[in-house]
């Protein structure tokens, strides 16, 4: 099983809304990541997580909130965005970031709209 | 500067013809290089994937090709089918430590019937 689950499908939210976007893997994979998509645009990283730590943070804003409940669970909360930050949010995972295994599984994606 | 620069923006081949995809990279550190596919809506998805000990990696009707001294590297689809109609991704990474990717900006592949 290579699947990735992310919740919502769609999300739609206000500028003073508090969201929260969910993701879950059962693969055993202790890295996690989120990335944002725009339309025709590659995937650009947000936060990785290792073993439940965050160990990169790629200068993301503050109003975007992750966190690690346990080694299959990524959550992603949002507070005060703005509408451009929506875009489709990924998430993947990857096996053991310590052996610097490959292969990133990406989940079907959170489309965001933000109003 | 970790770059990987990917061309063509976007390709129509008939169906049945072969579909080319070009990716170079700058990093020589550079050990992993995926292809990812993307339909519209959807979260990319592994296509295949090849390290710089091989010149060539072969699965189905996608082949890597792969140049280890001019950095450059490309996706095959042989036989194009309308179902491959998607976005294509070059990456590429390094494998020891954090296995981040450094993406291409991605291809637009559209198979005609």
């Amino acid at each position: 099983d290579t699947e990735v689950t992310q919740t919502p499908k769609h999300l739609v939210m206000g500028m003073t809304n508090k969201k929260s976007l969910k993701c879950e893997q059962h693969m055993g994979h202790r890295a996690m990541y989120w990335y944002k998509q725009k339309a025709k645009k590659p995937p650009e990283l947000m936060f990785v997580y290792s073993y439940e730590k965050l160990s990169i943070n790629e200068s993301v804003p503050s109003r975007f909130s992750p966190e690690c409940p346990n080694s299959s669970l990524l959550n992603l909360h949002l507070h005060a965005l703005q509408p451009e930050d929506s875009a489709l949010y990924l998430c993947a995972s990857s096996q053991d970031p310590s052996r610097g295994l490959e292969t990133q599984y990406f989940g079907p994606g959170t489309r965001l709209l933000v109003l | 500067q970790q770059q990987v620069k990917q061309s063509p923006q976007s390709l129509i081949v008939q169906k049945g013809g072969i579909s080319i995809i070009n990716c170079a990279y700058e990093n020589t550190a550079f050990d992993y290089f995926p292809w990812y596919q993307q339909f519209p809506g959807k979260g990319p998805a592994l296509l295949i994937a090849i390290r710089p000990d091989v010149s060539e990696k072969k699965e189905g009707r996608f082949t890597i090709s792969f140049n280890k001294s001019a950095k450059q590297f490309s996706l095959h689809i042989m036989d194009s089918q309308p179902g491959d109609s998607a976005t294509y991704f070059c990456a590429a990474s390094i494998l020891s430590g954090y296995s981040t990717l450094t993406f291409g900006k991605g291809t637009m592949l559209l198979v005609s019937p």
